[in-house]
């Protein structure tokens, strides 16, 4: 079990730029999330996957963002036309499908978003 | 829609005491989970311990119990014998889930803890 893996930790990047982070889950976990923090703040949900399907969308998932998980293992998170406000911790967490509720949510270490 | 509270944005414990990290919540469903989590200042977030609202006992995981008092809608997170590795944000969860299958987490903002020595 190595963990949900995020790349880059850190991402600077001048404002109208497009950026795109990567996170790996836990090899046997069908159930991918992304959240995004601000300082200060928990994290907030802005999407998930359950294999490659993307079922649940957040209102802050504007569409700038976007979000894939094109066979089901790896996803991707691309932001357009970076914006100030975009400044953030993107986590990423994976989880497996068992029916359990109390299957906690791992997470990765983040990557951290700087708008130039 | 579903809400944590958290009201203490920092807490101070010497080491080797106990330290209580408050949480409430709101939700009208009535099967829901309540999750801690610890975020060090490296920023991954540590699970640490979940309640089920349908769970008869306290959850205990080592030095880690959680005070869940459903009519109050709260959730709070001991911790005993605090040690200085135990310095960081703790962010109470709550995941709805009716069907009892896995989904998005709603998280309070946090408390910022200090073990002192």
């Amino acid at each position: 079990d190595t963990g949900v893996s995020q790349d880059p930790r850190h991402k600077i990047t001048k404002r109208g730029q497009n950026v795109t982070f990567r996170c790996d889950p836990i090899s046997e976990h069908n159930r991918l999330y992304w959240y995004r923090q601000t300082l200060g703040q928990g994290p907030e949900f802005l999407t998930y996957f359950q294999n490659e399907a993307q079922l649940e969308k957040s209102r802050l998932l504007s569409d700038r963002f976007s979000a894939e998980r094109p066979k089901g293992s790896f996803s991707t998170l691309e932001i357009q036309r970076t914006e100030q406000g975009d400044s953030a911790m993107y986590l990423c967490a994976s989880s497996d499908l068992t029916g359990m509720s109390n299957q906690p949510q791992h997470f990765g270490d983040g990557t951290r978003l700087s708008i130039l | 829609a579903q809400k944590i509270t958290q009201t203490q944005p920092g807490m101070f414990v010497q080491e080797k005491e106990a330290v209580t990290l408050d949480c409430t919540y709101d939700t009208s469903d009535p099967s829901y989970g309540l999750f801690w989590y610890k975020q060090p200042s490296s920023g991954e977030m540590i699970f640490l311990i979940y309640q089920g609202s349908y769970d008869q006992q306290n959850a205990t995981e080592g030095r880690y119990s959680l005070n869940f008092q459903k009519a109050r809608k709260s959730a709070n997170l001991v911790i005993s014998a605090s040690q200085l590795g135990d310095s960081a944000m703790y962010f109470c969860a709550m995941r709805v889930s009716a069907t009892g299958t896995a989904s998005k987490l709603t998280f309070g903002t946090g408390t910022r803890l200090q073990v002192t020595l």
